[in-house]
This record gives structure tokens, C-alpha cells and sequence, in this order.
């Protein structure tokens, strides 16, 4: 969506090196997730956040870390990645819990080698 | 928590057809069910969308129909279209176990042949 920006689309790196996925939102939705996608798994939430220095862990939350100091920004980074965290990740914000519409970035498509 | 299991995971049909797929959610106060469509490497879109108050909601081609009773729901696609070919997710939230986030089923991957 227009309002949702995920940088970068592609990354390669390897494993033990730290990597910051980017995600910034136009709209001042309170929350924001962060998804990732794998064969097999679908969509696994793995952080998310109530408002700017609210976050909390979601299915899948070991290896990542995520900070909000802004509303608008929830960036999401992998302290040392390993391979088993190459995935694709998407960004979602969304205007509150329970029955709002939530909304998916483009993506980040990483590879850890 | 919530738990939601779709079927099929997998389903083909001729151009013209009708698709149906169904979801079904373990935790009776979900309350919130969208529906999701995505293309081959691009992101889930959301396409429909319904609230426990209504048992029915129609956009066109596209249904949804909620039976909260046995806590089933289903997407039901009329006069399917190539372009209708992609992987469609059901997802369930509420005031119960999942704390009001989507809980996402697996997936169907359909295809329209035409």
C-alpha cells in the first residue's frame, strides 16, 4: 500500500552479521507488526507494537529485535542472523486490535548465506 | 489461543466456476475475519473483510459467510478469472486468546484454468 514503505526489498547477507529491516508508515496507525512468510508456515507474527515505546513479542520473536521511537517507524533487526531466518518479511500497520483492517507493506525478501 | 485451519490447501478450477474456501476458528470470541490475496511475490492484499454482526458480505464477484455458531467461515469466488489465480488467506481476531491479533490460516492456492 502507498502509505506503508519496507526497505530494503532485497538483502543477501551472512549468517552472523547484524541486519536492520526497515519500515515506515504514512497513515499514524498506533500498531504496527511484523510478519515473516515461509513455505509451509504462512504468516508468523513475530514483534509487534501498541504505540511508540510499546512493543511486545509475537510467535516468533527469538533472534529479532525491535524498537519504536517514532510512530511512524518499526524497524526490525536481527542481532546475528542465521540461515534459518531467511524469509520474507512484511510490515503491517493497523489502526487498532480486535476488528481493524490490517494492511501488509511490499516486503522484504532477505537471504542469509 | 485462537487456532484457524483452512481448506482446502490446494484447489483448481476451470474458468467460470465457482470457488469456495473455508476456514474454521477455535475460539468463539473472535469477532473479526478478513481475507487476504496474494499474488506470486507481492503482498497480501486484503480483499473482503466481515464482523461477527453480519453472516453475510458481498463485493462483486467475492463473498464471505460467517456461521459463528459452528464457528465456520468461508470465501466464495463466482465466475472465476485467471487473474483470480493466488494464494488467499482467512485470518480470525477478537477479544479472546489471540488478544485482538490475526491469527492467519495456511493458505489455498487456487487456480483458474481458462
Amino acid at each position: 500500500d502507498a502509505g506503508i514503505t519496507q526497505s530494503p526489498r532485497y538483502k543477501i547477507t551472512e549468517t552472523g552479521r547484524q541486519v536492520t529491516l526497515m519500515c515506515h508508515q504514512t497513515w499514524s496507525h498506533s500498531y504496527m507488526f511484523w510478519y515473516r512468510q515461509d513455505l509451509g508456515h504462512g504468516l508468523r507474527l513475530i514483534y509487534y507494537s501498541a504505540a511508540a515505546d510499546i512493543t511486545d513479542k509475537g510467535e516468533v520473536p527469538d533472534g529479532y529485535v525491535v524498537s519504536r521511537s517514532k510512530t511512524e517507524n518499526f524497524p526490525l533487526t536481527l542481532e546475528s542472523a542465521t540461515r534459518s531466518q531467511t524469509s520474507v518479511y512484511f510490515c503491517a500497520p493497523r489502526t487498532g486490535l480486535w476488528d481493524q483492517p490490517q494492511h501488509f507493506g511490499d516486503g522484504t525478501r532477505l537471504s542469509i548465506l | 489461543g485462537e487456532n484457524v485451519e483452512q481448506h482446502p490447501s490446494t484447489l483448481s478450477v476451470q474458468e467460470g466456476d465457482s470457488a469456495v474456501i473455508k476456514c474454521t476458528y477455535s475460539d468463539s470470541a473472535s469477532n473479526y475475519f478478513p481475507w487476504y490475496k496474494q499474488e506470486l511475490g507481492k503482498r497480501p492484499q486484503l480483499i473482503i473483510d466481515i464482523r461477527s454482526n453480519v453472516g453475510e458480505k458481498k463485493d462483486q464477484r467475492i463473498a464471505v459467510t460467517l456461521n459463528k455458531t459452528a464457528k465456520h467461515f468461508s470465501l466464495h469466488i463466482t465466475e472465476t478469472q485467471p487473474e483470480d489465480s493466488a494464494v488467499y488467506f482467512c485470518a480470525a481476531s477478537g477479544y479472546g486468546g489471540s488478544q485482538g491479533n490475526l491469527i492467519f490460516g495456511k493458505g489455498t492456492k487456487l487456480s483458474v484454468k481458462p
